[in-house]
């Protein structure tokens, strides 16, 4: 069974960081991309990164580019987002997802609640 | 950007009827390999969104099949055949074309 656990969430001032972490199993994780997506009642789902097997490619929404490092650990089994100079609009659930690239992303965690504010 | 749009934006519908929900995108999802990538998921409440269709008509596995996806170009359709209770919840639109984009929604209920 595929299973994705995020952890990392929580409370955090404008202009501060947070290290979200995924833990990954039921499949081979160094065989595939992963993703970030975000949930927001206001703007609802948005896709924030997603990152090669390899992680020798990454890609960003606009939004969080040079402010979000995501990176993975195959030998963890392990996906992160380093997120930086945090603005109250990234309050959000943050889900890990494995990211079947063409295929979609097809299997989701349940999901992590940042929230950005002073 | 690509920009994706659903519509409604709710739909109520009694069960064993049809429904259908709308997603146009911005500009065209055909893929320089030919392909077009258009995604639906349904997000039931407090779950995390689940994979319904991909490549615009594929179903995910275990996805029953009076779940159908159609279209091409620019305008793609989700059709429920016969809703049930469990067809409750919101569905999302998402393309795959260029980076990932989802539409803002469709929530759908029993009457």
């Amino acid at each position: 069974e595929v299973q994705l656990v995020e952890s990392g969430g929580g409370l955090v001032q404008p202009g501060g960081s947070l290290r979200l972490s995924c833990a990954a199993s039921g499949f081979t994780f160094s065989s595939n991309w992963v993703t970030w997506v975000r949930q927001t009642p206001g703007k609802g789902l948005e896709w924030v990164a997603n990152i090669k097997q390899d992680g020798s490619d990454k890609y960003y929404v606009d939004s969080v580019k040079g402010r979000f490092t995501i990176s993975r650990d195959n030998a963890k089994n392990s996906l992160y987002l380093q997120m930086n100079s945090l603005r109250p609009e990234d309050t959000a659930v943050y889900y890990c997802a494995r990211d079947a690239f063409h295929n979609g992303i097809d299997y989701w965690g349940q999901g992590t609640l940042v929230t950005v504010s002073s | 950007d690509i920009v994706m749009t659903q519509t409604p934006l709710s739909l109520s519908v009694t069960p064993g009827q049809p429904a259908s929900i709308s997603c146009k995108s911005s500009q065209s999802l055909l893929h320089s390999d030919g392909k077009t990538y258009l995604y639906w998921y349904l997000q039931k409440s407090g779950q995390s969104p689940q994979l319904l269709i991909y490549d615009v008509s594929s179903r995910f596995s275990g996805v029953p099949d009076r779940f159908s996806g159609s279209g091409s170009g620019t305008d793609f359709t989700l059709k429920i055949s016969r809703v049930e209770a469990e067809d409750v919840g919101v569905y999302y639109c998402m393309q795959g074309t260029h980076f990932r984009t989802f539409g803002q929604g469709t929530k759908v209920e029993i009457k």
